[in-house]
């Protein structure tokens, strides 16, 4: 697609119930990044895929957060038993990764989509 | 600790001001420092910066960086009420996975 594409752009749901955000990246990019905005903070990043594999999740908060990318295109973040704290923005970004030769990658800007906003009641 | 720190926090000016964003940053293993505008919906691209000294224009916008003192700014000349948003700046981090440490952003306001 054009753009990074996420959704839904509002999520409510009740502390305790499991949610499922999705994100489809530009297409035709290998690298994607999920990140967590809280209200007027910079984003934090959360997790990271080349292709289909998660080479990064030390951002995760808490092992109730998931995320996959089974073919190595759309990402799915799952957060179980939500609590409070988890209210947030959750943004996706995607970015290419041009081969430069001799095992080097060009370093490539990230395109964000519009999030998800995920309110906790 | 990795961060990125940006001043002011927020910023009130007339149509035709010139303003200027600072951005600091201590990241272990820096790679490039990108500048975000955020309105109410995602970051879109502004800048990415990997060599000191050289400044990136886009019209009325333009940045610069500095290794050695690791800070960059962002520049708008003649502001317009479109340009009122928060203005990010974050660093990429050297690694597998080359993350963007952010910082809370300016929040700019061009009043008419």
């Amino acid at each position: 697609g054009a753009g990074v594409s996420q959704s839904p752009r509002y999520k409510v749901a009740k502390r305790g119930q499991d949610v499922a955000l999705r994100c489809d990246p530009i297409s035709g990019h290998v690298s994607l990044f999920w990140y967590q905005q809280a209200l007027g903070q910079g984003p934090e990043f959360l997790t990271y895929f080349q292709n289909e594999a998660q080479l990064d999740k030390s951002g995760l908060p808490s092992d109730r957060f998931f995320a996959e990318r089974p073919e190595g295109s759309v990402s799915t973040l799952k957060i179980q038993r939500t609590q409070q704290e988890d209210s947030a923005v959750y943004l996706c970004a995607s970015s290419s990764r041009p081969y430069t030769g001799q095992g080097g990658y060009s370093n490539q800007p990230q395109h964000f989509g519009d999030g998800t906003r995920l309110s906790i009641l | 600790e990795d961060k990125v720190v940006q001043s002011p926090l927020s910023l009130v000016v007339h149509e035709g001001d010139t303003v200027t964003l600072n951005c600091s940053y201590e990241v272990t293993n820096f790679r490039s420092l990108l500048w975000y505008k955020q309105e109410k919906k995602a970051p879109t691209f502004l800048f990415m910066l990997t060599s000191s000294g050289i400044e990136k224009k886009s019209g009325r916008l333009s940045s610069i960086l500095d290794k050695k003192e690791l800070f960059s700014i962002l520049n708008i000349t003649a502001t317009q009420t479109g340009d009122s948003a928060v203005y990010l700046c974050a660093v990429v981090k050297g690694g597998a996975t080359n993350k963007l440490i952010f910082g809370t952003g300016t929040l700019l306001a061009v009043q008419p």
